[in-house]
């Protein structure tokens, strides 16, 4: 178990709906990283907070956001989807201090999946 | 940027039998990880090594950082090391330190 949870495990949903993914962190980690997996594209960075604040965006979709709270968990927010949304999604945390030597640990991912 | 390839995309073992999972990647790092997938989709980390040598039971890794490689050697498979092995770097250069994955390396232990 890395300490990091994320929920739901699983999302069912139809193309044009919004969803939201959650990711709670390793206690007092500051850094939140989103993943998404998919089978075309294998496994691509989408954005990084830093105790509250946006510092990095990968990949993402102008259709996706997300948020870091003050009580640190994330939230992945995934608007209009489309068939092509159903992945994998990760989200990992890592120690105290800002910086890229940080191991990162994964949390269990959500599997959506868009009819 | 950075460009992280695995060799090799498949491996298929024996029980008991061993093997060496190689990652190239073409810049400077700052870290690098070796992750396990497994059956159910989880990500287990298994080394956090962007240089030296670590060991860990049955597994070790190698990162040679001035060469642009890693190895993960996996000793006495067993089926339960079946899944996919990915490394991620950090490139040097990397703005925040996302990591950056290879396509990994798929391992099916046979019985």
């Amino acid at each position: 178990d890395s300490g990091v949870t994320q929920t739901p495990k699983h999302l069912i949903t139809a193309t044009g709906q919004r969803v939201t993914l959650r990711c709670s962190p390793r206690s007092e980690d500051l850094s939140v990283y989103w993943y998404q997996q998919s089978l075309d594209q294998g496994l691509q960075f989408l954005i990084h907070y830093y105790n509250g604040e946006e510092r990095a965006k990968g990949n993402i979709l102008e259709r996706f956001s997300a948020q870091q709270f003050p009580d640190l968990h994330s939230e992945l927010n995934l608007s209009s989807l489309e068939l092509g949304d159903s992945a994998l999604y990760f989200c990992a945390s890592s120690s105290r201090t800002s910086g890229v030597r940080n191991e990162q640990f994964f949390g269990p991912g959500t599997r959506l999946t868009v009819l | 940027g950075i460009q992280v390839e695995q060799s090799p995309p498949d491996l298929i073992l024996q029980e008991g039998a061993n093997s060496t999972l190689r990652c190239n990647f073409s810049d400077s790092v700052n870290n690098l990880q070796w992750f396990h997938q497994n059956p159910w989709g989880q990500l287990i980390n298994l080394f956090y090594i962007p240089s030296g040598t670590k060991q860990n039971g049955r597994l070790s890794a190698t990162t040679v950082a001035t060469e642009r490689y890693s190895l993960l050697y996996i000793s006495s498979s067993q089926t339960t090391d079946s899944g996919v092995y990915f490394c991620a770097v950090v490139d040097y250069g990397g703005s925040q330190g996302n990591l950056i994955f290879g396509k990994g390396t798929k391992l099916s232990v046979k019985p």
